[in-house]
């Protein structure tokens, strides 16, 4: 099992422009999340999926879109980027939403100039 | 806004001391799970805990849930260059929709020889 897979690792972005962040998964994993990384912030939950088809909002989700067309895949679109979107992205996956573990993608750090 | 909170934010040990990291909600946890990200790297789960006064232990590393389930804490015993890295809890926040897992700002370790 390759687990959790982010794609790309670096991204530099300039302001207003639009990307994708790709996250895929293996292991059948109901639930899927992204997070930011911010210094001193933690993580924050941007967006979240409980199964194909179903998306909703965590604690930042302005500026962000997803979608959640199969098990194994939840994309991160970036509609117009700004500087107060540089920082380390992460997606994870559990089993399900309630008292599982979650795996961590090895992140991508997106840098908006 | 930001539901739990962690402290300290920083911690410098020599190594043989211990350590100890807080985590307090605001609001009742279902449960609370522990991750460790070594610098560079992705968040790694180390344990949940459930019940209410719970403690396990990890070899050197000995968790407490709070009789409230809104506190808990991670305690290492000797600590090692090994453990350098953040320690984040997170919690589990029932809502309306759902569990959301809301992170800690996280306590972040150094190990001095």
């Amino acid at each position: 099992n390759a687990g959790v897979t982010q794609t790309p690792k670096f991204q530099v972005l300039k302001t207003g422009q639009s990307m994708t962040l790709q996250c895929a998964q293996d292991m059948n994993h109901e639930y899927m999340s992204w997070y930011r990384q911010d210094p001193g912030m933690g993580l924050r939950l941007i967006h979240y999926s409980v199964g194909a088809g179903i998306t909703d909002q965590g604690e930042v989700p302005n500026g962000y879109n997803v979608s959640r067309s199969t098990t194994e895949d939840f994309p991160l679109r970036l509609l117009s980027a700004a500087p107060s979107q540089t920082s380390v992205y992460f997606c994870a996956s559990s089993q399900s939403s309630g008292g599982h573990e979650q795996y961590f993608g090895p992140g991508t750090r997106l840098t908006v100039t | 806004g930001q539901q739990v909170m962690q402290i300290p934010q920083y911690q410098h040990v020599q190594e043989g001391e211990d350590f100890t990291t807080y985590c307090n909600s605001s609001t009742t946890l279902s449960n609370i799970q522990w991750y460790k990200q070594r610098p560079g790297g992705h968040p790694v789960f180390l344990i949940q805990l459930v019940k209410s006064g719970e403690v396990k232990k990890q070899k050197r590393l000995t968790f407490q849930f709070g009789e409230a389930k809104k506190n808990s804490s991670l305690h290492i015993t000797a600590t090692q260059t090994t453990d350098v890295g953040t320690y984040f809890c997170a919690g589990r926040i029932l809502t309306g929709g759902g569990n959301k897992l809301t992170f800690g700002t996280g306590t972040q370790l150094k190990v001095e020889l």
